[in-house]
């Protein structure tokens, strides 16, 4: 079973700090997607990373594909309360063509 | 253009009782994915249309569970003799061929006293 594990569960810090939110597997994805959800509404999708190494940046967010597809991370610089939300990492399995494996989430809570 | 939408966004059922859930997803998008959410967790996967077919519902919990996509848009989830454990939020999502994107509504809290 192909499992993708976020780190932390859950992250409460003040206005301006900088942190990262990991996800982590042993099985390589040919592509892994970050979403961002609210509360009372579905997920949306922030960014996809697809090569091995790859950083992507959108704003005060940088994105990153770990060298063997297997893990990701998202660090957030001079977080503002309007980053809080919950943080879902959804991996793309390179034997499926439509099923996505998802992380449980991060919640986040930039405190202002 | 319009995005996925989703009815009602809140139920409130008895247990045992028959719960409907509707999804309409974005006008060209072959596929559609139906979730359910807990409080602070991710989307669990519970069943893949792809057109009118199911492609997989090896996420449904049993068979209580089950989803139609008759004429390959709108979708209905339809859950019978609803337990307290079905409380949840499900999501429904769809997305362009080829694509991996995946859009969501806003889901339908569900909650069965």
């Amino acid at each position: 079973t192909q499992l993708l594990e976020q780190s932390p569960q859950f992250l409460s810090i003040q206005e301006g700090e900088n942190l990262t939110v990991y996800c982590n597997s042993s099985s390589v994805f040919s592509s892994l997607q970050w979403y961002r959800q609210e509360p009372g509404e579905g997920p949306v999708l922030l960014v996809t990373v697809v090569t091995g190494g790859e950083v992507k940046k959108l704003k005060r967010l940088t994105f990153q594909f770990g060298d063997a597809r297997k893990d990701s991370s998202l660090h957030i610089t001079a977080a503002q309360p309007g980053d809080t939300g919950l943080y879902l990492c959804a991996g793309d399995p390179k034997d499926s063509n439509y099923q996505l494996i998802w992380g449980a989430g991060t919640k986040l809570i930039i405190k202002p | 253009g319009a995005g996925v939408s989703q009815t009602p966004s809140n139920k409130v059922t008895e247990k045992g009782k028959y719960v409907e859930l509707r999804c309409d997803p974005i006008s060209g998008h072959t596929a559609l994915y139906w979730y359910r959410q807990s409080l602070g967790q991710g989307p669990e996967f519970l069943i893949y249309f792809q057109g009118t077919g199911a492609a997989d519902d090896s996420g449904l919990p049993n068979d209580r569970f089950f989803a139609v996509r008759p004429e390959g848009s709108v979708s209905t989830l339809k859950i019978q003799r609803t337990e307290r454990g079905d409380s949840a939020v499900y999501l429904c999502a769809s997305r362009m061929p080829g694509e991996n994107e995946q859009f969501f509504g806003p889901g339908t809290r569900l909650t069965v006293l």
